[in-house]
């Protein structure tokens, strides 16, 4: 069954230090999104993107954070220069279609901890 | 203030037992996710609703618009069912179109 994959499982990384979290989409899915999980806390929508742009994005996606589709697999979260607030889970996730009443399809999630 | 409000919080069952846990948003949707997060992290959607009920396997979600309310009801629990359940609502904000997540309801089902 075609699924979302995320690396690294883990990142570990200086305050201040720039990381790129990478995810696959399934591979006829259009739209992408990343979504974060502090600790104990909700999942927090981040960004949608779709045809090479952002559609959608939170407070939370200030200008530190960027994202990008290098090619035609990966789909990127950047974090220019993290701090210790950006620990958390990050997913990202994948759908078919647009707009929120389409199944999103999940990647099993990369714990980022700045330390 | 929460838009989407999950209860209970936490749940503890017997295996066979039958469960039900509630959704409640504050704000107009378009559709409402029930998600599944493993102990490991991992989150796998159940359903998308957007009226009525759907059945899959031993899962069962209902939503009543009119109410603003949802639930998911698992028959024969199972301890493998033991997880949490997120609800998410899918939120129009003017050309915004995002999903809003409850807190979980953390269930465990005891042998």
């Amino acid at each position: 069954e075609p699924e979302v994959t995320q690396t690294p499982s883990h990142q570990v990384t200086q305050m201040g230090q720039e990381v790129i979290l990478r995810c696959v989409p399934i591979s006829n899915h259009l739209y992408f999104y990343w979504y974060r999980q502090i600790l104990g806390q909700k999942v927090e929508f981040l960004v949608s993107f779709y045809n090479n742009e952002i559609s959608e994005k939170s407070e939370i996606f200030d200008d530190q954070f960027s994202v990008e589709r290098p090619d035609g697999s990966n789909f990127t979260l950047k974090i220019r220069s993290t701090k210790l607030e950006d620990s958390a889970m990050y997913f990202c996730a994948s759908s078919v279609d647009r707009g929120i009443k389409n199944i999103q399809y999940f990647g099993a999630g990369t714990r980022l901890s700045v330390l | 203030k929460n838009e989407v409000e999950q209860s209970p919080q936490n749940l503890t069952a017997q295996e066979g037992e039958f469960i039900t846990i509630n959704c409640s948003y504050s704000v107009g949707i378009s559709a409402l996710h029930w998600l599944q997060q493993h102990p490991g992290g991992g989150i796998v959607s159940l359903f998308m609703l957007s009226s009525g009920k759907k059945k899959h396997g031993r899962l069962i979600a209902t939503i009543n618009i009119q109410e603003k309310h949802s639930s998911l009801h698992i028959t024969a629990s199972h301890p493998r069912d033991s997880a949490v359940y997120i609800c998410a609502a899918g939120v129009s904000k003017g050309s915004a179109r995002q999903l809003t997540f409850g807190s979980g309801t953390q269930l465990t089902v005891l042998p």
